[in-house]
């Protein structure tokens, strides 16, 4: 198993600025997913954040917005960049063990003003 | 292409009676299958995992699902149902190793004593 924190696990901001959130996980891992949650919807991947390589972005989610780094295996960052309030959202970290199986941090409650 | 559909957006159960949640999805590879529960302001948790070995797969709290691969299936199941099952459940679908993880919409379940 895996045992993922998120810093932080809730802000509020303003409308224009950035903020980064933090995912650290308990052991080393290659493969880690950043996800959004839209308040009363699933899980909508954002990117695939592996290390060693450039993350991986899916359709509608670009770098400029969504800028990823992956400096280690136990550590990544994701930042929201020139927040709107569309972006409020549930932010969630999530890996993949050795054993196959997808585990998720706790998530990041981000509500823009 | 990959999909999940999760037929039932709301299922509303007594306490005490079997739990049945479906989930249909279509892959063109082998898939990986899953389930997870999120509760109220929680993370999502894992309660269940296909990866092509028994197709009865039994997870905690009593849920198990069934991977029917002539029906694309891999419903959710629950004899007895207990207050504190009442969350929001997820199927998701892999493959290629999570090249490709789709989630499906969600099924909120309410127990009624």
């Amino acid at each position: 198993s895996a045992v993922i924190s998120q810093k932080p696990s809730r802000d509020i901001c303003q409308r224009g600025t950035s903020l980064t959130i933090q995912c650290q996980v308990d052991s080393q891992v290659t493969m880690m997913f950043w996800y959004r949650q839209q308040p009363g919807q699933s899980l909508t991947l954002i990117a695939t954040a592996n290390q060693g390589s450039e993350a991986t972005y899916e359709s509608g989610f670009v770098i400029d917005k969504f800028p990823i780094s992956r400096p280690n295996l136990t550590f990544s960052t994701l930042t929201v960049s020139n927040m709107s309030p569309e972006d409020s959202s549930i932010y969630l970290c999530s890996v993949v063990t050795g054993g196959e199986t997808q585990y998720f941090g706790p998530g990041t409650r981000l509500l823009v003003l | 292409a990959q999909s999940v559909t999760q037929l039932d957006s709301h299922v509303s159960v007594s306490e005490g009676t079997p739990v049945l949640l479906r989930c249909n999805y279509s892959s063109s590879y082998s898939p990986s299958l899953f389930w997870y529960v999120q509760h109220p302001n929680k993370g999502l948790q894992l309660l269940l995992k296909y990866t092509s070995a028994a197709t009865l797969v039994k997870g905690i709290n009593g849920f198990e699902a069934e991977f029917k691969k002539s029906e694309t299936s891999f419903h959710l199941t629950k004899p007895s149902a207990h207050m504190s099952d009442a969350a929001e459940y997820f199927c998701v679908v892999t493959s290629g190793g999570y090249q490709k993880v789709t989630f499906g919409t969600g099924t909120k379940l309410q127990v009624i004593p």
